[in-house]
C-alpha cells in the first residue's frame, strides 16, 4: 500500500490560494489519488480524485505530475469555512482504503 | 436518501462490557468500512467489506468483530470493551468501477467512551 506524507498544518488568510502537497513515492500503476475534507465532529467528505495531470471541479483543483509521486490540492480563495483537516488518500483499487495523518488548515480573517 | 446512518450517536461503556455499533447505507454500495478516530488523530481502518458476505481486516482489527448482515448493513462489535477503544467510530460506504474506487460516503459517527 502506498504511504502518504503531508504537512501537519498550514495557515492562510481569507481570499488566498492554498496549495497542500501530498507525497506518495511508492504509488503503483493502478493507484488513484483522492482528497477528503473533515470538519470537527463530522465524517470526512470527498473533495476531488485524479489519476494524472490536472483535475478541476467546483471546489478545488488537483495537480499530479508525470511521475505521480506527489500531488497538490489547490483551494482557490479560501474562506473561514475552509478551516478543516485535509486528507490525501492513495488507493490500489482494492477496498483497503487507509488514511494518512492529514493536514490541518487554519484560515484567518 | 439518508446516505449512511449510524446508531447509536453516543455510548458510554464500562471496561469489559460488550456492544454492537450499527451502520446502514441506502445507496446500494457494495463496499463498506469501519474506521476509528482518536482525538486529534487521523482515521484508522478497522475492518472493511468489499461485498455482501465478505469481510477483511484493516490496520487495527484487534478487539473488534464485524458482520456484513446484508448489502445495506455492516455492524461492528466490541466483545470486551477497553479504555483504549475510546474513540469516534465512522462507518463509510463506496462503489468501485473498473478497478478504481469512487468516493467514500461517511456516516455521522458514534462517539464511544469506555470507562
Amino acid at each position: 500500500l502506498a504511504k502518504t506524507t503531508q504537512p501537519i498544518s498550514m495557515d492562510s488568510y481569507e481570499g488566498q490560494e492554498v496549495n497542500i502537497t501530498c507525497s506518495h513515492n511508492n504509488i503503483a500503476t493502478n493507484d488513484y489519488i483522492t482528497w477528503y475534507q473533515q470538519f470537527p465532529s463530522q465524517g470526512p467528505r470527498f473533495i476531488i480524485q485524479g489519476y494524472k495531470t490536472k483535475v478541476t471541479n467546483e471546489v478545488a483543483s488537483l495537480f499530479i505530475p508525470a511521475d505521480r509521486k506527489s500531488s497538490t490540492l489547490s483551494l482557490p480563495r479560501v474562506s473561514l469555512s475552509d478551516t478543516a483537516v485535509y486528507y490525501c488518500l492513495v488507493g490500489d483499487g482494492t477496498d483497503k482504503l487507509i488514511f494518512g495523518t492529514g493536514t490541518r488548515l487554519q484560515v484567518f480573517p | 436518501n439518508a446516505g449512511v446512518t449510524q446508531t447509536p450517536k453516543f455510548q458510554v461503556l464500562k471496561t469489559g462490557q460488550s456492544m454492537t455499533l450499527q451502520c446502514a447505507q441506502d445507496m446500494n454500495h457494495n463496499s463498506m468500512y469501519w474506521y476509528r478516530q482518536d482525538p486529534g488523530m487521523g482515521l484508522r481502518l478497522i475492518y472493511y467489506s468489499a461485498s455482501e458476505g465478505t469481510t477483511d481486516k484493516g490496520e487495527v482489527p484487534n478487539g473488534y468483530n464485524v458482520s456484513r448482515l446484508n448489502k445495506r448493513e455492516f455492524s461492528l462489535r466490541l466483545e470486551s470493551a477497553a479504555p483504549s477503544q475510546t474513540s469516534v467510530y465512522f462507518c463509510a460506504s463506496s462503489e468501485r468501477e473498473e478497478g478504481n474506487y469512487n468516493e467514500q460516503f461517511f456516516g455521522p459517527g458514534t462517539r464511544l467512551t469506555v470507562l
